[in-house]
């Protein structure tokens, strides 16, 4: 049984660049969360995807966007890249449509801004 | 103040020592619980998933949720080297709803 997978696993982008990291959950869940992760610091909600659609929405500004896909892979683009975002992206998965809330991480990619 | 506050440490103990972690939190919504671990330079992995108040047990570790003093605790019997990681708890308002995480301890098992 798969688990979330993420694709790249390192990127290096300099500033003004865009970035698109791509997601595939967990086999048989539908639901998708992206968190950003500074060095140190605990992982940040930026949003959840489920059906589609963008449910839920962080603190983030809208340079950060996201898509789902019919079969539950999520991408997340960042625009105008900033120093500032350089850190571990991560992706949850989870089945919110059967009721499975948990979240399960992928391995994350590490995206350096120069 | 944070909305979940969690000592960075780092938390050095000896192995076969009972390790304590600790949360606290300000929002008394939260109603789910949950403890990650995640070792360096990869995705956080859940250990353990309560609701509310209460204990849970699960092999070597025992989640402990005290919503009236808004803390919870994990705690890790026998601990062992590969113990050694961050660790992350998280919470959110109700089910499907995004997690709010502690900024994580680093717990260092010394053999």
């Amino acid at each position: 049984d798969a688990g979330v997978t993420q694709s790249p696993t390192h990127l290096i982008k300099t500033r003004g660049q865009q970035v698109t990291l791509r997601c595939s959950p967990k086999s048989g869940h539908d639901t998708v969360s992206w968190y950003q992760q500074a060095l140190g610091q605990g992982p940040q909600f930026i949003f959840q995807y489920y059906e589609e659609e963008e449910r839920q929405r962080g603190n983030f500004p809208d340079r950060f966007s996201g898509h789902q896909f019919p079969n539950y892979s999520s991408e997340l683009n960042v625009n105008a890249l900033l120093l500032g975002d350089s850190a571990l992206y991560l992706c949850a998965s989870s089945g919110l449509g059967l009721g499975e809330e948990t979240q399960y991480f992928g391995p994350g990619t590490r995206l350096l801004v120069l | 103040q944070k909305e979940v506050e969690q000592d960075p440490g780092p938390l050095s103990v000896p192995e076969g020592a009972i390790v304590s972690l600790n949360c606290t939190y300000s929002n008394s919504a939260f109603q789910y619980f949950m403890w990650y671990r995640q070792y360096s330079r990869k995705g956080p992995e859940l250990l353990m998933y309560t609701y509310s108040s209460g204990n849970k047990e699960d092999g070597r570790f025992t989640a402990q949720v005290d919503k009236s003093s808004k803390y919870i605790s994990l705690f890790i019997r026998d601990s062992q080297p590969s113990d050694s990681a961050t660790y992350l708890c998280a919470m959110s308002e109700s089910d499907g709803q995004n997690f709010v995480f502690g900024p994580g301890t680093r717990l260092s098992v010394l053999p």
